[in-house]
């Protein structure tokens, strides 16, 4: 099955600085991954996702990269601000609506 | 997410009981999904249904078992819990032929 793997598991920057989280992926047919952010206390929602048929989406400040042939896809948060402190989650599935196959996290801590 | 709702939102057990985690949803979506997270794991799939006679094991069915007794209704049973099923637990949903995931607020479980 699917295996994705995100790193750092945690990460610390300062306010205004950016900051990037990477995943890989082992399924090639692997053609939709989203990114989730989780608060404390409360379930993950979907921040972006990007298809595989694009290679780059921005929404403001956050923008995912995608590169199929090393199967991986990464988050970028520009100008950090201490409210995107959470969990952030990606997650790999291989057809449209189909079960999400998720990484382990990364804890993100925006310090003022 | 308001429009997914889980009850309880916490719950104390001893092992050996009977436990069954709610989930109720508004959004109309055809599919559900239940989730297990604990730490350093991410969320892991336990079981989805894509409609109301459609059910199918995820990653960690074993020790598990659903009902989707109505389009917005999808329960998670415990027949008898263990200590090492404690964790938060998520429902989410999704529209079908959609790929956003829509997570409820989350079931934290204690088995004792």
């Amino acid at each position: 099955g699917e295996n994705v793997e995100q790193h750092p598991s945690t990460l610390s920057v300062q306010e205004g600085d950016s900051a990037v989280i990477k995943c890989t992926y082992s399924d090639s047919a692997s053609n939709y991954f989203p990114w989730y952010k989780q608060e404390l206390g409360k379930g993950p929602q979907l921040i972006i996702d990007i298809r595989s048929n694009v290679g780059e989406k921005k929404d403001q400040r956050i923008a995912v990269t995608l590169n199929k042939t090393a199967k991986h896809f990464s988050l970028h948060i520009t100008e950090t601000q201490p409210e995107d402190s959470a969990v952030y989650f990606c997650a790999a599935s291989i057809y449209s609506g189909y079960a999400l196959n998720f990484g382990k996290g990364t804890s993100l801590l925006v310090t003022p | 997410d308001a429009d997914v709702t889980q009850t309880p939102r916490n719950r104390i057990t001893k092992t050996g009981k009977r436990i069954m985690l709610e989930c109720s949803q508004t959004k109309g979506h055809d599919r559900m999904y239940w989730y297990r997270q604990d730490p350093g794991l991410g969320l892991r799939l336990i079981y989805y249904s894509f409609d109301v006679k459609d059910i199918n094991k995820g990653e960690i069915s074993d020790g598990y078992s659903v009902s989707r007794q109505a389009q917005a209704k999808f329960s998670l049973s415990l027949e008898s819990a263990i200590p090492n099923q404690t964790a938060l637990y998520f429902c989410a949903t999704s529209e079908a032929g959609q790929e956003t995931q829509y997570f409820g607020p989350g079931t934290r479980l204690l088995v004792l």
